[in-house]
């Protein structure tokens, strides 16, 4: 597609459930990145991809959080055992590469609420 | 730690009227700055960004923005504001040369009243 596609784009899950959230990025885009936007926290980093590996992770708030990606293109972000304070926007992105050459391009993001 | 400050957490302005955005960093070195716009139920997206070169910078929808390394500034104006404008804009920055992680500020929420 055109830009970078999440689903679903809305998600009600019970506290105690898993979640899993999914990222398309844009074609050929290298690099992958999950942000969690939350009304106290603002947004924040949560990983970054590239390929199919992550060299970044530290931004995953606990070990119930996890993402994995493959064929260096769609990637998951799985929420296990889900806690009312995980409620927030996961919004996803891509870049042809890192930063200072390539511009981030944003979806629209994962509206998760935990009741 | 780099860290973003956005002073101003909701600003109203009449259509028409000019518009300044304030951002303040916190980095030792050169940064890579950023301005996104939110609109409501949507995605982050570009309007501008710095790495180098001449510190005022043009952006989409008739956005500018100014870097001043002497106040650790990056504000974004327009100078003439639409309805369409009405948003939630945020001021980032590449965190600790890592080239790939966006530092964020808390945003600040624009209302344009006709």
């Amino acid at each position: 597609g055109a830009g970078v596609s999440q689903s679903p784009s809305n998600k009600v899950t019970e506290k105690g459930k898993d979640v899993e959230l999914r990222c398309d990025p844009i074609s050929g885009h290298t690099a992958l990145y999950w942000y969690r936007q939350s009304l106290g926290q603002g947004l924040e980093f949560l990983i970054y991809f590239q390929g199919n590996s992550a060299p970044d992770k530290s931004g995953l708030p606990s070990d119930r959080f996890s993402a994995e990606r493959t064929g260096g293109s769609v990637s998951t972000l799985t929420i296990q055992r889900t806690q009312q304070e995980d409620s927030a926007v996961y919004l996803c992105a891509s870049s042809g590469g890192q930063i200072s050459g390539n511009t981030i391009y944003f979806g629209e993001g994962s509206w998760l609420t935990v009741v | 730690a780099q860290s973003v400050t956005q002073p101003d957490i909701h600003i109203t302005v009449s259509e028409g009227a000019s518009l300044e955005l304030r951002c303040n960093y916190s980095y030792g070195a050169t940064p890579y700055l950023f301005w996104y716009v939110q609109s409501p139920g949507q995605g982050l997206q570009l309007l501008l960004k710095y790495f180098s070169g001449d510190t005022l910078v043009q952006g989409i929808k008739g956005f500018e923005a100014e870097f001043k390394r002497s106040q650790s500034s990056f504000n974004l104006r327009k100078p003439s504001v639409h309805w369409s404008d009405a948003a939630e804009y945020f001021c980032a920055v590449v965190s600790g040369g890592s080239n790939y992680k966006l530092t964020f500020g808390k945003g600040t929420l624009l209302t344009v009243n006709p």
